[in-house]
């Protein structure tokens, strides 16, 4: 099991530009998340998604969105980058069924300059 | 209010003591309760998870107070690689999805 995986590990943007940040799991698990994490701040919750299909807004969705197709990938997109996008992002997954848990991802180091 | 507050420290204490991490939270309806850790530079990983019962596990004992709204975490004889920082977590299920609300997270260090 790789567990969830993240892809890039880092990426620097120019103001204007778009990406996708990249997310999979191969737990089966039905919830998967984005955060992401300033400097000395907690996690916050970009959005979410409860199985293929069916996603929804977290704390701070503006500037993102997401598209949940299947149930292992999570994709996070980013149109028209601006440096308070600056951060780390978090993918993680989880089955509520067993366990509040939630697993994540390595994460993706973005700098917006 | 944070919905979740801990104190940043950081904690710098020697290798063998026992350090206390203290966390409150806002929301009654709040279900679940968690400690996380996270290493420099990586992602969080769950440490333990928090019952009314208090529990432990080898050097680490966490409790909840439900009626205080306050969770702890106890790391006895402490060891250089607990350095790290520990992240107070809740959980509400909204029926929408297991959201979790993270803590900004209390550094510690543990020096020779």
């Amino acid at each position: 099991n790789a567990g969830v995986t993240q892809t890039p590990k880092f990426r620097i943007l120019k103001i204007g530009q778009s990406m996708t940040l990249q997310c999979a799991q191969d737990m089966n698990h039905n919830y998967m998340y984005w955060y992401r994490q300033d400097p000395g701040m907690g996690l916050k919750l970009i959005y979410y998604s409860v199985g293929a299909g069916i996603t929804d807004k977290g704390e701070v969705p503006n500037g993102y969105n997401v598209s949940r197709s299947t149930t292992e990938d999570f994709p996070l997109r980013l149109e028209l980058a601006a440096p308070s996008q600056t951060s780390v992002y978090f993918c993680a997954s989880s089955d509520p069924g067993l366990s509040y848990e939630q697993y994540f991802g390595p994460g993706t180091r973005l700098t917006v300059t | 209010r944070k919905e979740v507050e801990q104190d940043p420290g950081p904690f710098n204490v020697p290798e063998g003591a026992t350090v206390a991490f203290n966390c409150t939270y806002s929301n009654s309806a709040s279900q679940s309760f968690f400690w996380y850790r996270q290493d420099c530079r990586k992602e969080p990983k769950l440490l333990m998870s928090v019952y009314s019962s208090g529990n432990e596990d080898g050097r680490f004992t966490a409790q909840l107070n439900r009626a205080s709204q306050y969770i702890s975490l106890l790391i006895r004889d402490s060891k250089l690689s607990d350095s790290a920082t520990y992240l107070c977590v809740v959980n509400k299920d909204t029926g929408g999805g297991n959201k979790l609300t993270f803590g900004t997270g209390t550094q510690l260090k543990v020096e020779l």
